[in-house]
């Protein structure tokens, strides 16, 4: 089965500065066949369920806003929250959908400082 | 606007089975995507239990496998799960999701259902 990995497991940011989440796969992730990465990211505000953020390593969710971004290939991800805003405060996962099971990271707590 | 909705008992003795129904309202389960189990203990992360075709067809977590049935029920649009012999390390949150069929792979989850305290306890 595949491991993910996330770092840090808490991060606190200044409102309006760069957040970034970093995840790690156990294997590959990319299919050379169509050229895409089997990662998603999750975002889980305090006493909600994950919501969906992006795909493929780096396609945005419709409605997601673009201060989120994603990127990486193979087993090294990276989610970057270019600015952040009070909203954004949640715990966020990497998750692979490469194969079953899917495994999804541990959680990143994003918090203001 | 797709919706889910879990419902079930809120409290399971230990060495019962856990009964859950997720009602799918703005999608039909037989439209091709896939139908999932997901929970999670408090304050620990996700961990997904197993899926569910509107054919039938159903895969399940290894850890799990030997305690989990996924049923689905067109006629009345809704999935099922149930777990046998629960302890407390089953106490979680269980939601329901959508698996949005993408290319090659069923375990894309769009769309949640707002998730249901399960509690194993005497």
């Amino acid at each position: 089965d595949i491991v993910m990995t996330q770092s840090p497991d808490s991060l606190a940011v200044f409102l309006g500065e760069r957040a970034t989440v970093n995840c790690k796969s156990s294997q590959s992730l990319y299919r050379s066949s169509n050229n895409k990465n089997y990662l998603a990211w999750y975002q889980q505000r305090p006493g909600q369920p994950p919501k969906l953020l992006m795909y493929w390593a780096s396609t945005r969710e419709p409605g997601v806003p673009d201060r989120f971004s994603g990127s990486g290939s193979g087993t090294d991800f990276t989610l970057t929250i270019s600015s952040l805003q009070a909203e954004d405060v949640a715990v966020y996962y990497c998750q692979q959908l490469y194969s079953t099971p899917p495994a999804f990271g541990q959680g990143t707590k994003v918090e203001i400082k | 606007q797709v919706r889910l909705q879990v419902s079930g008992p809120g409290l399971v003795k230990p060495s019962g089975t856990l009964s859950l129904t997720c009602a799918v309202f703005g999608d039909s389960i037989s439209n091709g995507n896939w139908w999932n189990w997901v929970r999670q203990p408090p304050g620990e992360g996700l961990e997904w239990i197993g899926e569910i075709f509107h054919s039938g067809t159903t895969y399940y977590s290894p850890s799990l496998k030997s305690r989990v049935t996924i049923s689905v029920d067109m006629s009345k649009n809704q999935f099922s799960l149930k777990l046998t012999s629960v302890t407390a390390a089953d106490t979680a949150v269980y939601y329901c999701a959508r698996g949005r069929l993408v290319e090659r792979s069923s375990l894309l989850f769009d769309h949640w259902g707002q998730g249901a305290l399960v509690t194993v306890s005497s």
